[in-house]
This record gives C-alpha cells, structure tokens and sequence, in this order.
C-alpha cells in the first residue's frame, strides 16, 4: 500500500523559514519523480515544485522559485521542501504528491501539512 | 504558462442523472505521440484530491466507469453517466503537458 506521510507543518512569520517533509512508503521511491502540490484556504490547486527520481531534474513554480527548494533522500524514502523568505500567501495545506511514471500524473498524495505564514 | 479554464464554477445535480464537466485550456495539450496531457482529479469534502482520468480519457485504477474523459487539443470534457451522492467534490482539471503544471479552478458538484 502507497503511503505519503507529510511532516513539518506549523506557524511562522514572514520572511522565516520552515521545512517540510514527507515519508513514502509501499513503492520504489527511487524509480517515481514526486511533487509539492499547495492549497491555500479554501482556494485551489497549485503545483509548487516537482524532482526526479534521479534528484537532478528539480523545476519550480514561478511564486516560489529562488525562495523553495526541493530535494529528496533515496535511501531514506523521503522528499523534502525548504522554504525560505516565506510570505503570507505561502499559506496553504501542503501535498506531497507521487507521480505515476507516464508523464506528471498524480497517482498518490498524502493528506497534506498546514504551512501559517502570519506575523 | 498554459491558462486552465473550467466550467461551470459549480454544478447541482440530481443522484441518477447525467452531469458534464468542462475545461479549456490555452495551448493544446495534444502531444506528438498522439496522448492529451490532461488529468482530471476529484477532490472529496475534507480529503486529499484523487487521481479519475489521466492522459484525457483513461480511467485511473479503482475509478467506477460511470466516469469518462474526452477531448482533445484544448477543449476537454468529464462526464459522470449517473451521478451517485458520493461524487460530490471539487473536481479540476491539470493540463500535465509542460511545467508549470497547472489547474483549472474547479468544478463543484453538489446534490
């Protein structure tokens, strides 16, 4: 059984920093690229970063590039998101989400870690 | 950035009748190979959202067939055949063409 299990949620002020993590389990982690995909309050969806497999191939989303960065241990079945100079509409419930292997496909996501940026 | 655009903004339906869901977006989503890069996801009250039908019209694992994909380019469409009361949700669209990935912002279906 697939398992995403998002970790390090919490309340910070702005411009602080928080990281994020997220433990897979029940498939071979190092063969799947995986993403952050956020949700503000009551608003939609939003794909914030994604790594591959390999961890070389790392791509942001334009709000977050330069401030998030993404990355992931394979030996321990893990991702991770570091942010950084965090704001006030970073405020979201973050995914940890797996990708399906066939081209950006969402297969499994975890049940989300609540990131409060408020001063 | 490829724009997502999804209508209605939400949708009360009746359990047994049919119910279409639409998303346009602003660059074709249709691959060289001949797949449509587009997902449609559900997102459950209180839950995290799941995968329904990815590449444009095939069915993820464990999704009932009352639910389908079409289209192709840049207008797509979900259609439930018969709605049932655990189908409410939010429901949205992600183009899955190029990064950024992107989503429309969604559908929601209440009975």
């Amino acid at each position: 059984e697939v398992k995403l299990v998002e970790s390090g949620g919490g309340v910070v002020q702005p411009g602080g920093s928080l990281t994020l993590s997220c433990a897979a389990s029940g498939f071979t982690f190092v063969d799947f690229a995986m993403h952050w995909v956020r949700q503000a309050p009551g608003q939609g969806l939003e794909w914030v970063s994604l790594v591959g497999g390999d961890v070389r191939h790392k791509v942001y989303a334009d709000s977050v590039k330069g401030r998030f960065t993404i990355s992931r241990d394979n030996s321990r079945n893990s991702l991770y998101l570091q942010m950084n100079s965090l704001r006030t509409d970073d405020t979201a419930l973050y995914y940890c989400v797996k990708d399906d292997g066939d081209g950006y496909n969402f297969d499994y996501w975890g049940q989300g870690t609540l990131v409060t940026v408020t001063s | 950035d490829i724009v997502m655009t999804q209508s209605p903004l939400s949708l009360s339906v009746t359990p047994g009748e049919p119910a279409s869901i639409s998303c346009r977006s602003s660059q074709s989503l249709l691959h060289s190979n001949g797949n449509n890069h587009l997902d449609w996801y559900l997102q459950k009250p209180g839950q995290s959202p799941r995968l329904l039908i990815y590449l444009g019209s095939t069915r993820a694992s464990g999704v009932p067939d009352r639910f389908s994909g079409s289209g192709s380019g840049t207008v797509f469409t979900l259609k439930i055949s018969r709605v049932e009361a655990e189908d409410v949700g939010v429901y949205y669209c992600m183009q899955a063409q190029q990064t950024p990935l992107t989503f429309g912002g969604g559908t929601k279906v209440e009975i």
